[in-house]
């Protein structure tokens, strides 16, 4: 078993670069798929990132995954930030030595 | 489209049951990966089961022994039988079609509360 630790909130300005971390305690991070989600106040989540790296149709190449073996994370980039960006994004990977699946705690960001 | 549209949730008290339902529409249900996630208020996102295109069913330890995952072909639903319902079992429960890696689809969830 393996857990997932995101930073609580982060905050940057409209127009900046931000990019929120998803460290795995234990095994490698590319062992398995990290997908990110995205949920705005009130509303379901939505997938922004799946697969490390891929991007869902409708979702805007602001938004980049990727993962970093050397720190054993993985990482969601949003350029360009919008007002609209501002939600809760949670990591998540599957752990195939019992076919389950792990959420990060999430990170808040604020785009002011 | 592809659409998932959840039912069932409302006010138990513990110990009682309820069957949730997540109609789709758009795809095959039986064809799919469909997962059940829930989020208890003001929390995080908790992966609860899912059910592969070829019938194996996995849970997550806090529901395991209580909760069942099925699904009806001719009706293309997706359901999560809830028996022994806790406290803590209350939340929005989201139902999604996935990979066996993670959500592809979410519904837009219905809350399940579990109070006396």
């Amino acid at each position: 078993n393996f857990m997932l630790t995101q930073p609580h909130s982060v905050s940057e300005s409209p127009g900046k670069t931000v990019t929120i971390s998803c460290t795995r305690s234990s095994g490698s991070i590319a062992s398995n798929y990290v997908q990110w989600y995205q949920q705005r106040p009130g509303s379901s989540p939505t997938t922004v990132i799946y697969e490390d790296n891929q991007r869902p149709s409708g979702v805007p190449d602001r938004f980049s995954g990727s993962i970093d073996s050397s720190s054993n994370s993985a990482s969601l980039t949003i350029s360009g930030l919008k007002t609209e960006d501002e939600a809760d994004y949670y990591c998540q990977s599957y752990d195939s030595s019992n076919r389950k699946w792990v959420f990060g705690g999430g990170t808040k960001l604020t785009v002011l | 489209e592809v659409q998932l549209v959840e039912s069932g949730g409302g006010l138990i008290q513990p110990g009682g049951s309820l069957r949730l339902s997540c109609a789709a529409s758009g795809f095959t249900v039986s064809s799919n990966y469909m997962s059940w996630v829930r989020q208890a208020p003001g929390k995080g996102l908790e992966w609860v089961s899912v059910i592969y295109s070829g019938g194996s069913t996995y849970y997550a330890d806090s529901v395991k022994g209580r909760f069942t995952i099925s699904r009806d072909n001719s009706k293309n639903t997706l359901y999560l039988q809830m028996n022994s319902l806790r406290a803590e079992d209350t939340a929005v429960y989201y139902c999604a079609r996935v990979t066996i890696f993670g959500v592809l689809v979410w519904g837009q969830g219905t809350l399940v509360t579990v109070s006396s």
